[in-house]
């Protein structure tokens, strides 16, 4: 149980377009999702906390206008990252909420490469 | 805000020894205090936790150890194999579950 996937797992795209991120909890309902970056042999970075129904909450720093994060359904939360440029390149990871409400379980990855 | 610790960052065992990683974290409010393995380009996965009520947790060769007076939580592998090695990172969470990471470590088991 518990099983979080993301979508793609790895895309390519040119600079100036937009990508978007999908996050799924397979097996339970998961009212929160957190999306994270992670940089090569860095620690996780969290970017926004995002709870189904409303606007997500962003961290300091993080662009909102830039990273679009949708979180439309109990199981789905999108993450778009919108005039991408090489500076965005970087492994982006969600994570869901477990329904006892500590766990956090993380989804594979997707690994960005703007050109 | 909450600040964890995480040492060391880099470990070699010979396999069949154990390993023991530790953090150490600064808001006592903190409750919860999960560890993840995370392999190389993949996500983190969820090896073991340990909620502010109880000392030690053990799961087969895995255990952690919660020192609340102290501030500071330990990993411990017992009996290790090649496949255990990957980065690690500890993480503390605060009743508003936001979880703050410590910054890894990378294990490597020597066959």
């Amino acid at each position: 149980g518990a099983v979080v996937s993301q979508h793609p797992s790895w895309v390519i795209c040119k600079s100036g377009t937009s990508v978007k991120i999908e996050c799924r909890s397979l097996d339970f309902q998961a009212t929160t999702m957190f999306w994270y970056r992670q940089f090569p042999k860095q620690s996780l970075m969290l970017m926004a906390t995002s709870n189904e129904g409303s606007k997500a909450t962003y961290e300091q720093g993080v662009e909102k206008d830039k990273f679009l994060i949708n979180h439309a359904s109990l199981t789905l939360s999108t993450l778009t990252v919108t005039s991408a440029h090489p500076e965005d390149s970087s492994f982006y990871i969600c994570s869901a909420r477990g329904l006892a409400g500590f766990e956090q379980y993380f989804g594979p990855g997707t690994r960005l490469t703007v050109t | 805000g909450e600040n964890v610790e995480q040492h060391p960052s880099t470990l070699s065992v010979q396999e069949g020894d154990s390993a023991v990683i530790k953090c150490t974290y600064s808001d006592s409010a903190s409750n919860y205090f999960p560890w993840y393995k995370q392999e190389l380009g993949k996500g983190p996965q969820l090896i073991i936790d340990i909620r502010s009520n109880v000392g030690e947790k053990k799961d087969q060769r895995i255990a952690v150890t919660l020192n609340k007076t102290a501030k500071h939580f330990s990993l411990h592998i017992t009996e290790t194999q090649p496949e255990d090695s990957a980065v690690y990172f500890c993480a503390a969470s605060n009743p508003g579950n936001q979880f703050y990471f410590g910054t890894g470590t990378s294990l490597t088991v020597i066959p």
